[in-house]
């Protein structure tokens, strides 16, 4: 398995604070992304990165921000939390389309 | 939203093989098939993914029909282990997920 650790694995936090989610990746992959899963559903792409310092939006990416710096680590950034941003978020990495993607073990992130 | 239409529960007996349906009515000629699963609140494991042709690995089978239209995950001896949610997506790049199947393996 693919070493991938996501911190913290849980927090809760209230209305317009600031939270960083890291996930850092110990398989030297090209591409990472962000995840959130709400129950009932599946995932929805965040934002992801194909390189460092490369980064692109997916499908839910308004109110998240994502640094990339080195390849191993991939931030994920709320800057003002609301209480539509509590989900479990996943990080996941791979060497690209059409390959395999490998996941974290989730952060769950309650916003009150 | 998800391209993909899966059942969104099946039951499996123990030991018996596990089929788990997927269709693919608007998928493209270069998009990939691939199926994922999600143990309780894990992180989703890929089983295995194909263009056209079948497909067998350690974990599962992946059968494709010929119009590419639908598609089949086979767990040849299922066991409680299997229980899960099965998702089966069609891209070329961003994975679009839906609900998927639970599938429940009975002993």
């Amino acid at each position: 398995d693919a070493g991938i650790t996501q911190s913290p694995r849980h927090k809760v936090t209230e209305t317009g604070t600031p939270v960083t989610l890291r996930c850092h990746q110990t398989e030297n992959h090209r591409y990472m992304y962000w995840y959130r899963q709400d129950p009932g559903h599946g995932l929805r792409l965040i934002h992801y990165s194909y390189g460092v310092k490369d980064t692109d939006k997916g499908e839910v990416s308004d109110g998240y921000s994502v640094s990339r710096s080195k390849t191993e680590d991939f931030l994920l950034t709320l800057e003002s939390a609301t209480s539509s941003q509590t989900s479990v978020y996943f990080c996941a990495t791979g060497q690209g389309p059409p390959g395999e993607q490998f996941f974290g073990p989730g952060t769950r992130l309650t916003v009150l | 939203d998800a391209k993909t239409t899966q059942p969104p529960s099946m039951d499996c007996a123990e030991g018996r093989a596990a089929n788990l349906p997927c269709n693919h009515s608007t998928i493209s000629g270069n998009e990939y098939v691939y199926w994922y699963r999600q143990i309780h609140s894990q992180g989703p494991q890929y089983i295995i993914h194909g263009l056209k042709n079948n497909e067998t690995n350690e974990m599962a089978s992946l059968i494709i029909t010929e119009d590419r239209k639908s598609s089949t995950l086979i767990l040849p001896h299922a066991t409680l282990r299997d229980t899960a949610v099965y998702y089966c997506i069609d891209s070329n790049y961003q994975l679009i997920w839906g609900a998927g199947t639970k599938l429940i393996i009975k002993p």
